[in-house]
């Protein structure tokens, strides 16, 4: 089974301030692992992924994530906040069960970008 | 990557009734999924759509509430039957493509479904 937590429901930042958005998870095999963003009333995009390889990734609009084993936890970052940055945010991860990939999500961020 | 479409992108319903959501994708995939997203909350997966099998229902969702069709490589639909206001939710499909990197889902962008 797996799972992922995600820390702070509401996560407030100041434009040019980093952003930092917490996920653990718990997966009993080797985890894929995913950030999705979304805007008001729209649906889910892939910011990032870590499959395999390198544990620092990197992904759309500036933001990365690092997969760190040793604490389950995959934190997305980006450096310095823009006001287009306002969003949910999801951590993901994905069983990947031989010919396709079960998504369990966390309960999400709200990221909110003050001036 | 994929393009998906959803019909329709938002509808009120009155209870008791029932409502077909319907998703298209622009190629031919393998495996869908319908996920449910009620209000404020994270998304929660309903079933899996195989191309000419049954569909899997995950814990705490049955066929005779949501039934799925999956005609096709390209289309499925899931319908909510005999709605009540705790089906007031957004309704995304979303389908598992396999590349270079591993695989990867992507979703459409969602039906947001009113219940009175």
């Amino acid at each position: 089974a797996q799972s992922v937590t995600q820390l702070g429901s509401h996560v407030s930042v100041s434009e040019g301030a980093l952003v930092l958005l917490r996920c653990n998870y718990s997966s009993s095999v080797p985890p894929y692992l995913f950030w999705y963003v979304q805007y008001p009333n729209q649906g889910l995009q892939l910011l990032l992924k870590y499959t395999t390889g390198a544990t620092l990734v990197k992904g759309i609009n500036g933001f990365e994530a690092e997969f760190k084993k040793s604490e389950t936890s995959f934190h997305l970052t980006k450096p310095s906040a823009h006001m287009s940055d306002a969003a949910e945010y999801f951590c993901a991860v994905s069983e990947f069960t031989g010919t396709a990939s079960k998504l369990t999500f966390g309960t999400g961020t709200r990221l909110q970008v003050t001036l | 990557s994929a393009v998906i479409s959803q019909k329709p992108s938002r509808d009120i319903c009155q209870r008791g009734t029932s409502l077909t959501i319907q998703c298209q994708v622009d190629s031919q995939v393998t495996m869908m999924f319908w996920y449910r997203q009620q209000p404020g909350q994270s998304l929660t997966l309903i079933a899996t759509a195989n191309q000419g099998s049954e569909a899997t229902y995950e814990s705490g969702f049955v066929i005779d509430k949501f039934p799925i069709s999956r005609p096709n490589l390209t289309f499925s639909t899931l319908t909510v039957s005999n709605m009540s206001p705790e089906d007031s939710s957004i309704y995304l499909c979303s389908v598992d493509i396999r590349n270079r990197g591993g695989n990867e889902q992507f979703f459409g962008p969602g039906t947001r479904l009113t219940v009175l």
